[in-house]
């Protein structure tokens, strides 16, 4: 079992949707998580980061945590063909001396236009 | 504010020759990772540098890698010799990190490596 697992995709929604990527971790010590964009053959981009239980927005992102499900998600608003990308997940566990972070493979979305 | 600064951008060797990738991070920033992401795979961690030393290397594959931080600042990733399976994209990220608040990385542009 991968300690972090997204679906691969593609997801295509249309353009002015809501995208909703998901993404489910194993490692119970984690206690952080990001999330990734990546364009093709560029490097990851940060998203959000978050580390508590709920919600939390920025823009058209809202980034979801639910700990006891083990759970992570990015939600995408109004998508916009600029979005289309790979979406990486990433976990990194508690307050250890290294800052590794643990990534799942990446869901491709594509936004319709 | 510069990024962080990988080069080469590619790199094609044979099999059994020596390679250096090189990592320029962001000015001022202590922490210093490697990564790389082999075809269909997901990337995964190398090695953390805190300034010149190294705070983690679980991640490295066996002792054909060898990294190097002098002074703290830019980085280096030999790969000696190199064998197929090193083909990759090697990233190097950055991150000034507070031990308690961690922080996003910042990812160079990557080395896209391929050993024939």
């Amino acid at each position: 079992q991968k300690e972090v697992e997204q679906n691969s995709g593609p997801l295509s929604v249309p353009e002015g949707a809501i995208a909703s990527l998901n993404c489910t971790y194993s490692d119970r010590g984690s206690q952080s998580f990001f999330w990734y964009r990546q364009y093709s053959g560029k490097s990851p981009e940060l998203i959000m980061s978050i580390y508590s239980n709920g919600d939390k927005e920025d823009g058209r992102f809202t980034a979801q945590l639910n700990k006891a499900s083990q759970y992570v998600s990015l939600l995408i608003r109004d998508s916009q063909p600029s979005d289309s990308a790979t979406y990486l997940c990433a976990s990194r566990r508690g307050m250890d001396s290294s800052y590794k972070l643990i990534f799942g493979s990446g869901t491709r979305l594509l936004v319709r236009p | 504010e510069a990024g962080v600064t990988q080069f080469p951008s590619h790199s094609v060797i044979e099999k059994g020759q020596t390679v250096t990738l090189r990592c320029d991070p962001i000015s001022g920033h202590d922490n210093l990772y490697w990564y790389r992401r082999v075809m269909g795979k997901e990337i995964k961690f190398l090695l953390h540098f805190v300034k010149e030393s190294k705070q983690d290397e679980s991640g490295m594959p066996n002792n054909r890698f060898l990294a190097e931080r002098t002074g703290g600042t830019y980085s280096t990733l030999k790969v000696q010799p190199a064998e197929l399976e090193d083909s990759g994209v090697y990233f190097c990220a950055s991150s000034q990190g507070i031990r308690d608040r961690p922080y996003g990385y910042t990812f160079g542009s990557g080395t896209r490596l391929t050993v024939v």
